[in-house]
């Protein structure tokens, strides 16, 4: 069974880029991996997904390399507001109620100024 | 655009009291729903799952059940609720389709229940 293993905790500055990472040893070939936000009381919010290679959008990227058994969150250039917890999701489902989602324990952040 | 609702957003219960949590989904039609727990400072913990009306999938052994009694309704339940059912309880939608589109979830804003 999959498993994820994330950094319990990270610090860092205003205006630098930080990098998450995200171990999976056991993910399956049909499996996708996925990175969420959350904030204090309130629900996780979908940041970035990929597969393989990498993946950019308007607020992250998302690095795997090819054995796909890590995956790194970027995020550029952070701000006070990047303070949050963030989770990496490993997993697929299905049409029918077969499906696997591994949740890691999430990362806090926080961002001094 | 899809929206999620859940209600109520907070909630106050005695020991051993009944419980029923709602969440509606607003926009798409056949959702994958979920149901997860948050206990305070911990990670997500996925407790139902349904891929269709009236099909449940149960992830733990719990005094919870679930049910969808229409597509984009999903309930969460419990005759009796105990001390350790107090939490953040989050509701989730996903598309009801294999690949990418369907590995994305989307969460509403939740309901934190405590259990005295």
């Amino acid at each position: 069974l999959a498993k994820t293993t994330q950094p319990i905790s990270m610090d860092s500055y205003e205006g630098q880029e930080v990098n998450i990472t995200c171990s999976h040893n056991n993910i399956a070939t049909n499996d996708y991996i996925t990175w969420y936000q959350q904030f204090p009381s309130q629900g996780p919010r979908f940041i970035i997904q990929g597969y393989k290679t990498k993946v950019t959008n308007e607020v992250a990227s998302l690095f795997i390399p090819a054995d796909r058994k890590s995956s790194t969150l970027s995020l550029p250039r952070v701000s006070l507001s990047d303070t949050a917890v963030y989770y990496c999701l490993v997993g697929h489902s299905y049409m029918d109620s077969n499906y696997q989602l591994i949740w890691g324990a999430g990362t806090k952040l926080i961002i001094k100024p | 655009s899809q929206t999620i609702h859940q209600w109520p957003a907070t909630l106050v219960q005695p020991v051993g009291s009944p419980l029923s949590l709602e969440c509606t989904v607003e926009g798409t039609s056949n959702p994958n729903l979920y149901w997860y727990r948050q206990a305070a400072g911990r990670g997500l913990q996925l407790l139902f799952y349904s891929v269709g009306i009236g099909q449940i999938s149960s992830e733990v052994p719990q005094n919870l059940s679930a049910s969808r009694p229409q597509d984009r309704q999903f309930i969460l339940s419990s005759k009796k609720l105990l001390l350790s059912d107090s939490g953040f309880y989050l509701c989730a939608w996903s598309a009801g389709t294999s690949g990418k589109e369907g590995e994305t979830q989307y969460f509403g804003p939740g309901t934190r229940l405590l259990v005295l």
